[in-house]
């Protein structure tokens, strides 16, 4: 059984920086494509990113390119998001999920961690 | 971009009744790309259906998905205590992966 545990939440002021980090278990990590979903207060789900098994292809939101980077690191089983120039737009809790192809394309997702929040205030 | 319209946003029912959600798309999608989510407050999303129809792993039966085109419908036979929650269902393509807003289906 699949597990996804976030970290790295936290209150940041905007204009900074912070780093997500996404740990997974349970399942050959290197051979999924990733994403990450976030949720703002009262709001429905948003799509954020998604990685290939391999690092090779990336895609973000409109929302967040330029300003995101979604990276990972199979030899720690690690998903990340560095999230930088932060607005009170990107409050959020913050979710990793496991697609079910290598691309991280075409895929549903089938497991989710239970989420980090993120909240920028001045 | 493809806009998933859920209704109603809240279902108000009692436990052992039928629940049945509805989920619009602003144009006809491929069946094979959508998918069921339950969310409980401080748990992960979990899958229930993908590709319209087919349940996920572990999910029991009174769960199950249907619809083609634009108009697709998560159905609950018989509501459990443990099944009021929130629905989301989800559309997933090449590069873009949208949700709709959810269904709240609440204990009357």
């Amino acid at each position: 059984q699949g597990q996804l545990v976030e970290s790295g939440g936290g209150v940041v002021q905007p204009g900074e920086s912070l780093r997500l980090s996404c740990a997974a278990s349970g399942f050959t990590f290197s051979t999924f494509g990733m994403h990450w979903v976030r949720q703002a207060p009262g709001k429905g789900l948003e799509w954020v990113a998604v990685l290939s098994f391999d690092g090779s292809n990336k895609y973000y939101a409109d929302s967040v390119k330029g300003r995101f980077t979604i990276s990972r690191d199979n030899s720690r089983n690690t998903l990340y998001l560095q999230m930088n120039s932060l607005t009170a737009e990107d409050t959020a809790v913050y979710y990793c999920a496991k697609g079910r192809t290598s691309s991280g394309y075409y895929t549903y997702f089938d497991y989710w961690g239970q989420g980090t929040l993120v909240t920028v205030s001045p | 971009e493809i806009v998933l319209t859920q209704s109603p946003g809240t279902l108000s029912l009692s436990p052992g009744e039928r629940a049945t959600l509805s989920c619009r798309a602003s144009q006809s999608v491929s069946s094979s790309y959508l998918a069921w989510y339950q969310r409980k407050p401080g748990q992960a999303p979990r899958l229930l259906i993908y590709a319209a129809s087919s349940r996920a792993t572990g999910i029991p039966d009174t769960f199950s998905g249907g619809g083609s085109g634009t108009d697709f419908t998560l159905t609950i036979a018989r509501l459990e205590p443990e099944d009021f929650a929130v629905y989301y269902c989800q559309h997933y393509g090449s590069s873009s992966w949208t949700f709709g807003q959810g269904t709240r289906v609440e204990i009357k």
